[in-house]
């Protein structure tokens, strides 16, 4: 079965700096889908960045940027310049085609000013 | 375009009562699919619904039911309430399931907070 693991249960940063979250997951399939969820303290997660497996560049969302080590089956979530609003719990996922998204633990980051 | 809507938000009830939760999708969203957050075991897979009927389902037991209706709102029912069913429920939809577009895009729900005594 697959597993995803953050390591990190709590990261902090401050403003302005860059701040990576670790995710790690096993699988034997080739092709699958990655994410990465933040969930405010409201608690509607929403989706920051998604990488196709299959792609071998990694994706980049304005200030969020992924690092997709596919043979290391490492995918790490790098957050340029952080802002306060950048405050959450972040979820990496993994998805394949035919199954649910399988989430981690989570990380909780907090930014301090 | 209004997001995920879930009801109630926050509930409290006993042990060996029954409860049911509600979800709206997002407009033209067919794909309704719903998970379990507690700090000790993060989110876990409920099920998922499209079209009204189940897709996948994940491994809980029995007590934990749900449905889809035509307008694809969503329901989930746990029956003989025990405490660690306390969580927060969590909805999300997707214009297809998961699976046909492979995106694996949710959009998800504030939550409802379930308490249980």
């Amino acid at each position: 079965a697959q597993t995803v693991t953050q390591s990190q249960p709590e990261m902090s940063v401050q403003e302005a700096e860059t701040v990576t979250l670790s995710c790690t997951y096993d699988t034997s399939e080739s092709d699958y889908y990655l994410f990465w969820y933040k969930q405010p303290p409201s608690r509607q997660m929403i989706l920051v960045i998604r990488q196709e497996a299959y792609k071998q560049q990694n994706a980049t969302e304005n200030r969020f940027s992924v690092n997709f080590q596919k043979a290391a089956k490492s995918f790490s979530l790098k957050i340029s310049d952080s802002q306060l609003g950048d405050a959450a719990m972040y979820f990496c996922a993994y998805s394949q085609a035919g199954t649910a998204l399988i989430f981690g633990k989570g990380t909780t980051l907090s930014v301090s000013s | 375009k209004a997001g995920v809507t879930q009801t109630p938000r926050y509930l409290i009830k006993t042990r060996g009562q029954q409860v049911t939760l509600s979800c709206s999708p997002i407009s033209g969203h067919r794909s309704v699919s719903w998970y379990q957050q507690t700090p000790g075991q993060g989110l876990q897979f409920l099920f998922e619904y499209f079209s009204e009927t189940q897709r996948n389902k994940g491994n809980f037991p029995g007590r934990f039911s749900g449905r889809q209706f035509s307008n694809s709102r969503s329901e989930m029912n746990v029956s003989t309430l025990e405490l660690g069913d306390s969580a927060l429920y969590l909805c999300a939809s997707s214009l297809e399931p998961p699976r046909a577009l492979n995106t694996g895009e949710l959009f998800f729900g504030e939550g409802s907070r379930l308490t249980v005594l």
